[in-house]
C-alpha cells in the first residue's frame, strides 16, 4: 500500500458527461501530480500541485482541470467527456518536488461509452 | 526526439535469466534515476532510485546510471515469472525539476 488514496476504482459515463476524480496523498506530501494512462501506453503527465498551487502542467486538455484543497486532497475534474478519454488516471504525491520519489494510487478506470 | 527513449518490448526471458532493460536520454542535466515497476492496470511502484552515475543493488536488481553515455539500465537476477510486469524508467533534474517518463518496457519472464 504506497499511502496514495484514489476514489473511484471504476467509473462508467458517457459521453458529454462531467465527472470529478479525487485523491488524498501520503500524509506529509504536499505535491500531488496526476497522469493519464491509455490502453497499452506509457503515462502522460497531465498537471502538478504544491500546497494547493499549480507547479507544472503538462498536456492536460482544456476540458480538463484540477485543484488541490487546503488540507491537500486533490480533484481532478474532466468534462465533456469522449470516447478517447477511456482511460487509467492515476494520481502520485511526493513530499515535494520531482527530485523526491512519487508514490502512485491504485488509480481510477474511466470508461466513457 | 523523444527526450527519454525505451524500447516497449515485449521481452520476453525464460525463468532464472538475467534480464536488462534500458533507457538512453538527450538531457545531461538529468541527476535523478527512478526505475518502477507496474503490473497490469495496477499503479506504478518504485523499484529503484540512484542519483547521478554508479551501481546500486537491492536484492535481484540492480540499477545502474552511465551518465558519459547518457544510459541508464536494470538488471534483474533470478528472473522469476512474478516479475512479469511494464518496466518504467524515469528521470529529473532538468531546469523545471519535472519526472521525465520512458514508455516502459513490457517483461515476460516464461516458467
Amino acid at each position: 500500500d504506497s499511502g496514495v488514496t484514489q476514489t473511484p476504482k471504476h467509473l462508467i459515463t458517457a459521453t458529454g458527461q462531467r465527472v470529478t476524480l479525487r485523491c488524498s496523498p501520503r500524509s506529509g506530501d504536499l505535491s500531488v501530480y496526476w497522469y493519464q494512462q491509455s490502453l497499452d501506453q506509457g503515462l502522460q503527465f497531465l498537471i502538478q500541485y504544491y500546497n494547493g498551487e499549480e507547479r507544472a502542467k503538462g498536456n492536460i486538455l482544456e476540458r480538463f482541470s484540477a485543484q488541490q484543497f487546503p488540507d491537500l486532497h486533490s480533484e481532478l475534474n474532466l468534462s465533456s467527456l469522449e470516447l478517447g478519454d477511456s482511460a487509467l488516471y492515476f494520481c502520485a504525491s511526493s513530499v515535494e518536488g520531482a527530485r523526491d520519489i512519487q508514490y502512485f494510487g491504485a488509480g481510477t478506470r474511466l470508461s466513457v461509452l | 526526439q523523444k527526450e527519454v527513449e525505451q524500447d516497449p518490448g515485449p521481452l520476453s526471458v525464460p525463468e532464472g535469466a538475467i534480464v536488462s532493460l534500458n533507457c538512453t536520454y538527450s538531457n545531461s542535466a538529468f541527476q535523478y534515476f527512478m526505475w518502477y515497476r507496474q503490473y497490469s492496470r495496477k499503479g506504478p511502484e518504485l523499484l529503484m532510485y540512484t542519483y547521478s552515475s554508479g551501481n546500486k543493488e537491492d536484492g535481484r536488481f540492480t540499477a545502474q546510471v552511465d551518465k558519459s553515455s547518457k544510459y541508464i539500465s536494470l538488471f534483474i537476477r533470478d528472473s522469476q515469472p512474478s516479475d512479469s510486469a511494464t518496466y518504467l524508467c524515469a528521470m529529473s533534474g532538468g531546469s523545471n525539476y519535472q519526472l521525465i517518463w520512458g514508455a516502459g518496457t513490457k517483461l515476460i519472464i516464461k516458467p
